[in-house]
């Protein structure tokens, strides 16, 4: 397997500007998680989904922000209206509930909002 | 609550000497997982050691170690001989197998010195 596929890799968009993260989990793997990472906050989990389903997106931060996962291979995160705020590197995350192994991390996509 | 705790957001060590990273956590499970993963600065998360709840020996994977005390719920990196490449972020972490979360804390800097 690739391992998780994150596109793009870095994205620049103007500030007010859609945004959309793409995240393609390992085959097989019923959990993704969508992590955002920054200097001054760190790691910080956004949302999870089990099966497809959203499972806690309590760390979404604003209405701008929202996940979709249409199916087991694909996940989407989109931004809109895009602000400088939310320059960050964002990471797609997969695990197998049955095996207790770590979380494979995507690449990440770097976003800078101008 | 914080789940995970790094205390030390700056390391040196000397090439060559052994270096401990702190990580404590908090949960009322019984069955977890502790994690690490070193993120060099060009920005991947690679995974480097495991340990199960249930697991009576240290990990060990390599020069990383893992100093499991689960009564004092700490699971500290011992990187042995440290390298020029082992400069990087260090990241614990904690997967909950009941909601099969994983929780990160704020990382360590390390800089290994020549």
């Amino acid at each position: 397997d690739a391992g998780v596929i994150q596109s793009p890799r870095h994205e620049v968009t103007e500030m007010g500007q859609e945004v959309t993260l793409r995240c393609k989990p390992i085959s097989g793997h019923d959990y993704l998680f969508w992590y955002r990472q920054t200097m001054m906050r760190g790691l910080e989990l956004l949302i999870y989904f089990n099966n497809n389903v959203p499972i806690d997106d309590s760390g979404m931060p604003e209405d701008r922000f929202s996940a979709k996962m249409p199916n087991a291979s694909f996940s989407t995160l989109k931004i809109q209206p895009s602000e400088p705020r939310d320059s960050a590197v964002y990471f797609c995350a997969s695990i197998d509930r049955a095996m207790n192994t770590e979380a494979f991390f995507g690449q990440g996509t770097r976003l800078t909002v101008v | 609550a914080q789940k995970i705790t790094q205390t030390q957001p700056g390391m040196f060590v000397q090439e060559k000497e052994a270096v401990t990273l702190d990580c404590t956590y908090d949960t009322s499970d019984q069955s977890y997982g502790l994690f690490w993963y070193k993120q060099p600065s060009s920005g991947e998360m690679i995974f480097l050691i495991y340990q199960g709840s249930y697991d009576e020996q240290n990990a060990t994977e390599g020069r990383y170690s893992l100093n499991f005390q689960k009564a004092r719920k700490s699971a500290n990196l011992v990187i042995s001989a440290s390298q020029l490449g082992d400069s990087a972020m260090y990241f614990c972490a904690m997967r909950d197998y009941t909601g099969n979360q994983f929780y990160f804390g704020t990382g360590t800097s390390l800089t290994v010195i020549p």
